[in-house]
């Protein structure tokens, strides 16, 4: 099993550029999350899902959109980065109900 | 609405010290779990405890102790004998019956050797 990939680890974009960061996972897991982290902020839940064609917002969900064709995969994308977007990204999934979170390596991110 | 405080930031210990991390959440739900995970200075987020809502039963495993109590709604970790290894950030995490997660803003901790 791989667990949880993301792709890409290191990405820099411009302002108002929209990217797509990846996130599959192999462990049929049907909860799915993104959270971005940020120093002394921990991490901060931006969307997530309980399975496929159902998402719902997070905490911090302005400025990203998600979608959840599939069990495997749950893409976040980034419409118009912004400054404020600059963090390191992680997904994770689980076990619906009491199921513990396996976290994907993470994608640091920096807008210029 | 549910949310995890982690009121310290950052903790020094001498190696072989005991430390206990404090978690204190909030939330309306009855049926809850929460969870605490590490994150080493490599930066991978590794599950450490979980504990649902109607189990208050303490724990010990190895080095790592729970203190899970609903009456102050907090749910403590303490390690025995700190090892230099165990420097990292600890994370404590709320997830309710809607399956959402959050998580405090985290305790970074420095074993000195």
């Amino acid at each position: 099993n791989a667990g949880v990939t993301q792709t890409p680890k290191f990405q820099v974009l411009k302002t108002g550029q929209s990217m797509t960061l990846q996130c599959a996972q192999d462990m049929n897991h049907e909860y799915m999350s993104w959270y971005r982290q940020d120093p002394g902020m921990g991490l901060r839940l931006i969307h997530y899902s309980v399975g496929a064609g159902i998402t719902d917002q997070g905490e911090v969900p302005n400025g990203y959109n998600v979608s959840r064709s599939t069990t495997e995969d749950f893409p976040l994308r980034l419409l118009s980065a912004a400054p404020s977007q600059t963090s390191v990204y992680f997904c994770a999934s689980s076990y619906i109900g009491a199921g513990e979170q396996y976290f994907g390596p993470g994608t640091r991110l920096t807008v210029t | 609405a549910q949310k995890v405080t982690q009121a310290q930031t950052e903790i020094s210990v001498v190696e072989k010290e005991d430390v206990t991390l404090d978690c204190v959440y909030e939330t309306r739900d009855t049926t809850y779990y929460l969870f605490w995970y590490k994150q080493p200075p490599s930066g991978e987020l590794v599950f450490l405890i979980r504990r649902n809502s109607f189990d208050e039963q303490n724990e010990i495993s190895g080095r790592y102790s729970w203190n899970f109590q609903k009456s102050t709604s907090s749910f403590n970790f303490t390690i025995t004998a700190s090892q230099v290894v165990d420097s990292a950030v600890y994370f404590c995490a709320l997830k309710t019956s809607y399956d959402k997660v959050i998580f405090g803003p985290g305790t970074s901790l420095s074993v000195i050797p």
